[in-house]
């Protein structure tokens, strides 16, 4: 059972156009969420979280939304760059309930285009 | 962020052998790390938890005999492939949490390949 899923396994934007990913949960007990970048045969680079008592968190380029109700997160990057180019991860903790462990999307490939 | 090394990038080692994957944090202390693998175009899978001084919690599905886990100190956790087989060739990732943080910073990984 996926408890966290990424539904596109790939994403193309333009240079300097909006790029958003998107990252829908089913367990209910999720309460903290974090995006990840990886790049092939590298750990994954932490990018910016959000617990589940804000809707919005923005850090330079990367902002992330939650709709709880909805349980859907996304990730937008504004301007894309080419270096965005990368595997992109949602990830998904239960922190309340004492969990600390991070459930992971499959990922989303993104490509940043010239 | 914080810093995870994990040592060796990669390997390659002959079908029956042990390979030992080190994961240590450099610049905090580490209650907690995670071991995770990941197959080719698919996500991170949780492999086991482990607590500094304690026995690590492995996931439904994953042999705690043939992936051992030792988090001997607060900065350091291994994990080690014993008999390793062909099948066991992938991506394995370790994290690493600080007790009062919730974000886990990564390792670079280390790409298994058995002979």
């Amino acid at each position: 059972d996926q408890q966290v899923k990424q539904n596109s396994p790939s994403l193309s934007v333009q240079e300097g156009r909006i790029s958003i990913l998107n990252c829908d949960y089913t367990n209910s007990m999720f309460d903290y969420f974090l995006w990840y970048k990886k790049y092939p045969a590298e750990g994954p680079t932490f990018l910016i979280s959000i617990s589940s008592i804000k809707d919005k968190n923005e850090d330079g380029r990367f902002t992330v939304f939650l709709n709880k109700s909805a349980k859907h997160l996304s990730l937008h990057i504004v301007p894309s760059q080419p270096g965005d180019s990368a595997v992109y991860f949602c990830a998904a903790s239960a922190v309340t309930g004492g969990g600390n462990k991070l459930t992971f999307g499959t990922g989303t490939q993104l490509k940043v285009e010239l | 962020g914080a810093v995870v090394s994990q040592h060796p990038s990669w390997v390659i080692c002959k079908s029956g052998t042990s390979v030992k994957i080190e994961c240590r944090s450099l610049d905090f202390q580490a209650t907690t790390m995670f071991w995770y693998r990941q197959f080719p175009k698919q996500s991170l899978m949780l492999m086991a938890t482990s607590n500094e001084g304690s026995k690590a919690t492995y996931e439904q599905g994953v042999e705690k005999d043939k992936f051992l886990i030792n988090h001997a100190s607060l900065t350091l956790s291994t994990l080690t492939v014993t008999s390793a087989h062909p099948e066991d060739s992938s991506f394995y990732i370790c994290s690493a949490r600080a007790e009062t943080d919730t974000e886990a910073f990564f390792g670079q990984g280390t790409r298994l390949t058995v002979v």
